[in-house]
């Protein structure tokens, strides 16, 4: 079956600071991979998505930027942190590009 | 533009009773998902129950079912035999084919004791 991870769980980060969440999944190929942040008590909203290794599309322009250096490997990264970055980054995959999406457990970062 | 709306910021409902979880969607394609995903405390989202556009029978998994309105662009969310456990944020979604995955505000459902 399939899996997927996202770590840390929890970070708390200065304002100016550099950033690395990672995200994999395990027992797939080739998967469609999604990042996703979430303020408090409100909806998701897409960061990043990859159809392949390398293939990267930003739907929100920001600081933060996005890498997938293998297959199942996908991370999120920022040079430099701004408070508003702050709020709760859920990854996700899914098979093909219009189909179910299964998230992992979020990581919950918070900028001070 | 695809939107979906969920038209109940807050539900409340005892133990063992039945909850309807409101959803509307704004599409012009035929072929596309809906989906209800749960939130739990615990902040991961899990997926509640699928539904492919293109079928006419309802979605059915365990205590969980849907009443797909294709004509009207509703797509609900009933809970049967509710218990503690259920008490989440849950959000209606929908992708249409190509696109990306669109999620309504979501619903906080209270179940109580």
């Amino acid at each position: 079956s399939q899996t997927i991870h996202q770590w840390p769980a929890t970070l708390v980060q200065p304002v100016g600071s550099p950033l690395s969440l990672e995200c994999t999944v395990e027992g797939t190929s080739n998967p469609n991979l999604y990042w996703y942040r979430q303020a408090a008590g409100r909806g998701l909203q897409l960061l990043f998505y990859s159809v392949g290794i390398g293939q990267i599309s930003s739907e929100v322009p920001q600081n933060l930027s996005a890498s997938r250096p293998q297959d199942r490997q996908f991370i999120l990264s920022s040079k430099k942190l701004l408070l508003s970055d702050s709020g709760f980054y859920l990854c996700a995959w899914s098979v093909r590009q219009s189909d179910t999406q299964y998230f992992g457990p979020g990581t919950r970062l918070t900028v001070l | 533009a695809q939107t979906v709306t969920q038209s109940q910021p807050e539900m409340s409902v005892q133990e063992a009773e039945t909850v309807t979880l409101s959803c509307t969607y704004d599409t012009s394609e035929n072929n596309y998902y809906l989906f209800w995903y749960k939130q739990p405390p615990s902040r991961q989202m899990i997926l509640v129950i699928r539904q492919e556009a293109y079928k006419q029978q309802n979605a059915t998994e365990n205590r969980f079912s849907v009443n797909f309105q294709k004509a009207a662009k509703s797509f609900s969310l009933k809970i049967s035999d509710s218990q503690l456990g259920d008490t989440a944020m849950y959000f209606c979604a929908f992708i249409e084919y190509g696109n990306k995955l669109v999620f309504g505000a979501g619903t906080i459902l209270r179940v109580k004791s």
